[in-house]
């Protein structure tokens, strides 16, 4: 079975500075997906970037961007430019690939709260 | 309303009591599912449905019942709940047919039982 972890449970950062948010993953397939959703404090969780297996060139949505590291299964997050309302709970995780009815299970790690300090 | 919604926001019930939750997506999705967040615990996928037909239920307790009457509407029976599944439900839908087969999430619903 896939496991995610995330080995920080906490972390600050100070507005405007760079802040990396690490993950690990266990699988034994070739292809996959990896997300990070982000669920500020009593909000919506929303998806902030996606990355497929198959691609070597690593995602880039705006001030959020991930290093992914296929043969050492990483998929860290890194934000630039961190603002006050990137504070909340950040959760890496996995997708299987598809076929044999399998391509809709989501396996998360248990996230990292981050706090954006003025 | 846009997204994926959920009702009530905010629940508290007794061990007896029967109550449901709802969620409806307007995003034209074909599949729904149901998670549980608990505090300090990854979330924890509880139901699938795909074009409104069950296809994952994740060793849930039967006082959880789930209920699909067409794409865009899901809901969560609740009935003899125990304590420890006090928690926030979060619904979420996709479309069903891509890859990767991104969910989108509603608010939840924080479910407390006394």
């Amino acid at each position: 079975a896939q496991t995610v972890t995330q080995s920080q449970p906490e972390m600050s950062v100070q507005e405007a500075e760079t802040v990396t948010l690490s993950c690990t993953y266990d699988t034994s397939e070739n292809n996959y997906y990896l997300f990070w959703y982000k669920q500020p404090p009593s909000r919506q969780m929303i998806l902030v970037i996606r990355q497929e297996a198959y691609k070597q060139q690593n995602a880039t949505e705006n001030r959020f961007s991930v290093n992914f590291q296929k043969a050492a299964k990483s998929f860290s997050l890194k934000i630039s430019d961190s603002q006050l309302g990137d504070t909340a709970m950040y959760f890496c995780a996995f997708m299987n690939p598809p076929g044999g009815g399998s391509n809709y299970k989501l396996t998360f790690g248990k996230g990292t709260l981050l706090t954006v300090n003025p | 309303e846009t997204g994926v919604t959920q009702t009530p926001r905010h629940l508290v019930m007794g061990m007896t009591n029967k109550k449901s939750l709802k969620c409806e997506q307007h995003l034209g999705h074909n599949a729904m599912y149901w998670y549980k967040q608990s505090a300090k615990k990854p979330l924890e996928l509880m139901f699938v449905y795909s074009l409104e037909e069950r296809v994952e239920n994740n060793s849930v307790p039967s006082r959880f019942s789930p209920e699909c009457p067409n794409s865009s509407h899901l809901f969560l029976h609740l009935h003899t709940l125990q304590p420890e599944d006090s928690a926030l439900y979060l619904c979420a839908s996709s479309q069903g047919d891509r890859v990767p087969d991104t969910q989108y999430f509603g608010p939840g619903t924080r479910l407390t039982v006394l």
